[in-house]
C-alpha cells in the first residue's frame, strides 16, 4: 500500500518569513495530493490539492509543488502570519487516483513567532 | 452551508463496552468516510460509504463497521471496545466518491 513520509515533524518560522513542508510518497498510482491544516480541538481543514497532471498550484501566500518522478511533493506558505500556526498534514492517493481512501503523513507542527 | 457535524463530540466509555458514533454530512453531498486519529498512528482510513454502500475499506478489525442511511447521515459502531480504541474519529463528507474530502470536528472517544 501508500507510505507517506513528511518532514519536519516541528517547524518554528517568524512572522513574515516562508515555510516549507516535504512529504514523499511510495505508490507510482498515487496521483492526488492534499494538504490539510489542522487547528486545535477541530478537524483537518483541506487548503489546497493537486494532481499529477500539474507540477504546481498557487492560492494566495500558498502553493504546492509536484515532482512525480522523484515521488515528492511540497508545501509553501509565504508571508506566514500568527494564524497560521496549526499542524499540517499531506496525504496522497494511492491506487484510488482520488480522495477516496487518502494515506496521510505524520504532520507537520508549525510555529509563527512574533 | 452547514458543515460535516459529528455528534457526540466527547464520549467516555469501558473496555468490552460497545459505542455508535453519528456523522451528518454536508447538506447535498452523498458520500461518507471515516478516519481514526492518534498520536501515534497519526490519521488512518476506516472505511467510505456511498448510496448506502461500503466502497473501500481500511485495515482495521471486524470490530469497526460502518452504514450509511438513505439521507446520506453515517454511522459508525465499535464493539468490544480496547483501551487502544482511544482516539479522534473524523467523519469526511464528499459530493460523490473520489471528491474532496471536508472533514467535521470529531468525536473524542476516550477508553477507560
Amino acid at each position: 500500500g501508500e507510505n507517506v513520509e513528511q518532514h519536519p515533524s516541528t517547524l518554528s518560522v517568524q512572522e513574515g518569513d516562508s515555510a516549507v513542508i516535504k512529504c514523499t510518497y511510495s505508490d507510482n498510482a498515487s496521483n492526488y495530493f492534499p494538504w490539510y491544516k489542522q487547528e486545535l480541538g477541530k478537524g483537518p481543514q483541506l487548503i489546497i490539492d493537486i494532481r499529477s497532471n500539474v507540477g504546481e498550484k498557487k492560492d494566495q501566500r500558498i502553493a504546492v509543488t509536484l515532482n512525480k518522478t522523484a515521488k515528492h511533493f511540497s508545501l509553501h506558505i509565504t508571508e506566514t502570519q500568527p494564524e497560521d500556526s496549526a499542524v499540517y498534514f499531506c496525504a496522497a492517493s494511492g491506487d484510488t487516483g482520488t480522495a477516496s481512501k487518502l494515506t496521510f503523513g505524520t504532520g507537520t507542527r508549525l510555529q509563527v513567532t512574533l | 452551508k452547514a458543515g460535516v457535524t459529528q455528534t457526540p463530540r466527547y464520549l467516555i466509555k469501558t473496555r468490552g463496552q460497545q459505542v455508535t458514533l453519528s456523522c451528518s454530512p454536508i447538506s447535498g453531498h452523498r458520500s461518507v468516510s471515516w478516519y481514526q486519529q492518534t498520536p501515534g498512528q497519526g490519521l488512518q482510513f476506516l472505511f467510505e460509504y456511498f448510496s448506502e454502500t461500503q466502497r473501500n475499506k481500511g485495515n482495521f478489525p471486524g470490530r469497526f463497521s460502518g452504514r450509511q442511511f438513505s439521507n446520506s447521515r453515517s454511522e459508525m459502531n465499535v464493539s468490544t471496545l480496547e483501551l487502544g480504541d482511544s482516539a479522534l474519529y473524523l467523519c469526511a463528507s464528499s459530493g460523490s466518491v473520489g471528491e474532496k474530502l471536508f472533514f467535521g470536528s470529531g468525536t473524542q472517544l476516550s477508553v477507560l
